[in-house]
């Protein structure tokens, strides 16, 4: 079966300071990878996806990036974080782009 | 572009009451249609979802919704609720055609009061 793992569980860092999530998945092959930020009262939002290695697509302008190094591994980065960036970071794999799959999420307060 | 809009913030509604979660979407092509419920503190879970066939959809836990094109909507509803379905839930459209991503409702916080 397959399953989702994202790291850290929590996350508190000072404004300015670099920040790097990371999600694996494990039991597929090929996954299309995707990063979203819940902020409170404000829903769910697409911040990058990947359907391979080194394809990585944008969905809003900021001081994050995201990046592929492995087929099953996604990496969410920044190098100044904003007090803006606090939020829950969850990570999601499909093969069909539908039926996405959620990891447990990373909540990062920015001080 | 594909919108989605959950008219209710929040939900509250008594145990073993009836609820309706609404959404309306918006698109100028055809869509696929899904729910996805968020229990407190963890990832989102796929509910229910309508690709094709039978407007109305159920998920093993009976909750049902119902696509209406001409209304553009797929509202969720549940005939008696229990304690453990408070949370968050997501309504998400895709287009049919060359889509590769999901675009969210705000979300609908539904709390069950005993």
């Amino acid at each position: 079966s397959q399953t989702i793992h994202q790291w850290p569980a929590t996350l508190v860092q000072p404004v300015g300071s670099p920040l790097s999530l990371e999600c694996t998945v494990e039991g597929t092959s090929n996954p299309n990878l995707y990063w979203y930020r819940q902020a409170a009262g404000r829903g769910l939002q697409l911040l990058f996806y990947s359907v391979g290695i080194g394809q990585i697509s944008s969905e809003v302008p900021q001081n994050l990036s995201a990046s592929r190094p492995q087929d099953r591994q996604f990496i969410l980065s920044s190098k100044k974080l904003l007090l803006s960036d606090s939020g829950f970071y969850l990570c999601a794999w499909s093969l069909t782009f539908y039926e996405q799959y959620f990891g447990p999420g990373t909540r990062l307060t920015v001080t | 572009a594909q919108s989605v809009t959950q008219l209710d913030s929040q939900v509250p509604v008594f145990e073993e009451a009836p609820v309706e979660l609404r959404c309306n979407y918006s698109s100028s092509v055809s869509v696929y249609l899904f729910w996805y419920v968020q229990y407190p503190n963890q990832g989102l879970q796929l509910l229910l979802k309508y690709l094709s066939g039978s407007t109305l959809v159920e998920s093993i836990n009976g909750f049902e919704a119902e696509f209406n094109k001409s209304q553009t909507s797929f509202h969720l509803w549940k005939p008696s609720v229990h304690i453990s379905d408070t949370a968050e839930y997501f309504c998400a459209v895709s287009k049919i055609q060359g889509a590769q991503k999901l675009v969210f409702g705000q979300g609908t916080r539904l709390t069950i009061n005993p």
